[in-house]
């Protein structure tokens, strides 16, 4: 099993630019989670799903849309970015709900100049 | 609502034992999450606590007291692989997890 795939690992984008966060796992996970982590700031999470087709916000998702059409895909779409959303995203899944641990992807490095 | 409060850095000596403290206040006990990650690579699942007490696995053992708010990873026979953030963190239903900003532990020679 691959287990929790991230493309790209590093991007670097123009202030106002879109682009796609690419996440899928392997491992028939139901719940599947968008987390960013800032120096000093721990993991903030951006948006969560419960299963395909249901997605919903967390902590910090301004700036930020998901969908997810199949079990094992969850992309992070940002939209205009901004200097703000620098920052290392972390995509992550579990089996069930919150009690169950987490599986991260490698992670993805964006800055936004 | 939650909080977790960890210290920011620690240091200790390869071979060493060193203890990562963690306390925290919820509105509802789900259990404690501890995490391992290296510098730019993805947290790790290391233990997870839910009942009070001391439960070791190897060189690491992870301690819950629900009536303090408080945990602790203790880690033993120090090896400089060990060099990595510990984050611990608290399910908080409703799908979400709260984490803690880690302790960034530094194993010198």
């Amino acid at each position: 099993n691959a287990g929790v795939t991230q493309t790209p690992k590093f991007r670097i984008l123009k202030i106002g630019q879109s682009m796609t966060l690419q996440c899928a796992q392997d491992m028939n996970h139901n719940y599947m989670y968008w987390y960013r982590q800032d120096p000093g700031m721990g993991l903030k999470l951006i948006y969560y799903s419960v299963g395909a087709g249901i997605t919903d916000k967390g902590e910090v998702p301004n700036g930020y849309n998901v969908s997810r059409s199949t079990t094992e895909d969850f992309p992070l779409r940002l939209e205009l970015a901004a200097p703000s959303q620098t920052s290392v995203y972390f995509c992550a899944s579990s089996w069930g709900r919150d009690t169950d641990t987490q599986y991260f992807g490698p992670g993805t490095r964006l800055t936004v100049l | 609502g939650q909080n977790i409060d960890q210290p920011t850095e620690m240091t200790a000596t390869e071979g060493a034992i060193v203890q990562i403290n963690c306390t925290y206040q919820t509105s509802g006990f789900n259990g404690l999450f501890w995490y391992q990650q290296h510098a730019g690579e993805a947290p790790t699942f290391l233990s997870y606590n839910v009942l009070d007490g001391l439960e070791e696995k190897g060189r690491f053992s992870s301690f819950l007291s629900r009536s303090k708010g408080y945990s602790y990873l203790l880690l033993k026979e120090l090896q400089m692989k060990d060099s990595a953030s510990y984050l611990c963190a608290l399910p908080g239903g409703y799908q979400k997890v709260t984490f803690g900003i880690g302790t960034k532990l530094q194993v010198i020679p």
